[in-house]
Formats: structure tokens, C-alpha cells, sequence
């Protein structure tokens, strides 16, 4: 079945530690996405890549790192430098060719900082 | 960046009856999405407008576009249980969804 597979679901982190969430998705998408979400919070854009090779700072990208070396892949790594990490991270992807350019998400993977 | 308010933030519903929740900004919007997420579950797209003043319905789920195109609105009829959850309106602003806060629904029997 075509998707976005986010791993690992739960994680749980030692402080100073850093941790890389994985996103894949086989839907062909150009486009791939990370937000947070906190308790009763909205979607916040941590970064976003258009093209392989190629990506931008969302709103709260201090903290956070990504590559896209791969169409199908978007890692995100919470690095130690990120204050407050525990949250729930989204993966999303969308077609650059669909008329709405619609987000489809992944699970999401829950962090934990211990 | 662009920015939406939702409101209400939280909206508790007796089962049966109808409810909206609002988007709104302060610049005109080329278009707005609305997605729903369950609790504990992801956001899935609900629908997009474009048009000013558009209205789209979806079953029980009504999406009006503002005339000047600066507000949102999703209004449900007859609640059902299966309404829980929290709904969110997204612009797009360049190669990115900036999305608002969302309201949280709660349905009670």
C-alpha cells in the first residue's frame, strides 16, 4: 500500500543525547514535511524540502537538523541543542502536481526525553 | 508569515447538535484547507477552497470560504460521536502549510 511510514512510534531520550526520526514514503511526493505538536497545540513546521537535495527552515528549525538525499526519504535528527524536545513529531508529504497539494501524514513518532 | 486564528480552542457539544469553528486572517488567503484529527491519530485532509465565497459540503460537514477570502468557516450538523476530535485550517504560503491552532472538539452522548 502506498504511504508515509514514520519510525520508531514511541522513543524515549536521554538528555544530551541526539535522535534521528525516520520518514519514508512511497507516493512518489516532491514535497516532504516535519512538524511538532505539543499537548493541545497545533502543527508547527520544523522544515520542509521541495526537491531532492534541497530543503528550508519552518518556524522553529533551532535545534533540529534534516537531509533529503532521497526522493522517498526525510529524516529529521533532534539534536542536544533543542531545549524542550519531547513532543510529537508528523511527516507529511504532498504531490507539487495534485490541484490541492494536500498533506499526507505519517503516524507520527512520539518522543520522550527522559 | 501568514497567520489564522481558530476559534473557538475548545468546543464541548451535546450529541445531536451543531457546532462551527471559525479561521480567520488578517490578509487575504489564496486558499485555506481543513484537516481532522482524531485523537491520538494523525491530521487526514478534509477539503480545500479556493473561490470567494465558496461553499463545499461533505455530508454533515459544511465549508464556507469568506467572500474576502480573509475567513474560514466548518459548520456540522446533528454531532455525532465519531465528530470527536480536532480540526485545523492550513494556508499555504509558498512551498509550505502553515497550519492554525485547531479546535478541539468534544462530543458528549
Amino acid at each position: 500500500d502506498g504511504g508515509i511510514t514514520q519510525s520508531p512510534k514511541y522513543l524515549f531520550r536521554k538528555e544530551g543525547q541526539n535522535v534521528t526520526l525516520s520518514c519514508e514514503q512511497n507516493l512518489n511526493h516532491d514535497a516532504m514535511y516535519w512538524y511538532r505538536q505539543d499537548p493541545g497545540q497545533g502543527l508547527r513546521l520544523i522544515y520542509y524540502s521541495q526537491i531532492v537535495n534541497d530543503f528550508q527552515k519552518g518556524d522553529i528549525a533551532e535545534g533540529y537538523s534534516v537531509s533529503r538525499e532521497k526522493k522517498e526519504s526525510f529524516p529529521l535528527t533532534v539534536t542536544s541543542a533543542q531545549k524542550n524536545p519531547t513532543a510529537f513529531y508528523l511527516c507529511a508529504s504532498s504531490s507539487q502536481g495534485r490541484k490541492t497539494g494536500e498533506l499526507f501524514f505519517g503516524e507520527g513518532s512520539r518522543l520522550t526525553v527522559l | 508569515g501568514q497567520q489564522v486564528m481558530q476559534i473557538p480552542q475548545y468546543q464541548h457539544v451535546q450529541e445531536g447538535e451543531d457546532f462551527t469553528t471559525y479561521c480567520n486572517s488578517s490578509t487575504t488567503l489564496s486558499n485555506i484547507q481543513w484537516y481532522k484529527q482524531r485523537p491520538g491519530g494523525h491530521p487526514v485532509f478534509l477539503i480545500q477552497l479556493v473561490k470567494s465565497g465558496e461553499v463545499k459540503k461533505q455530508k454533515r460537514l459544511t465549508f464556507q470560504f469568506g467572500e474576502a477570502k480573509k475567513n474560514s468557516s466548518l459548520h456540522i450538523t446533528a454531532t455525532q460521536t465519531t465528530d470527536v476530535g480536532t480540526y485545523f485550517c492550513a494556508v499555504r504560503e509558498g512551498g509550505k502549510l502553515q497550519f492554525g491552532a485547531g479546535t478541539q472538539v468534544v462530543v458528549t452522548p
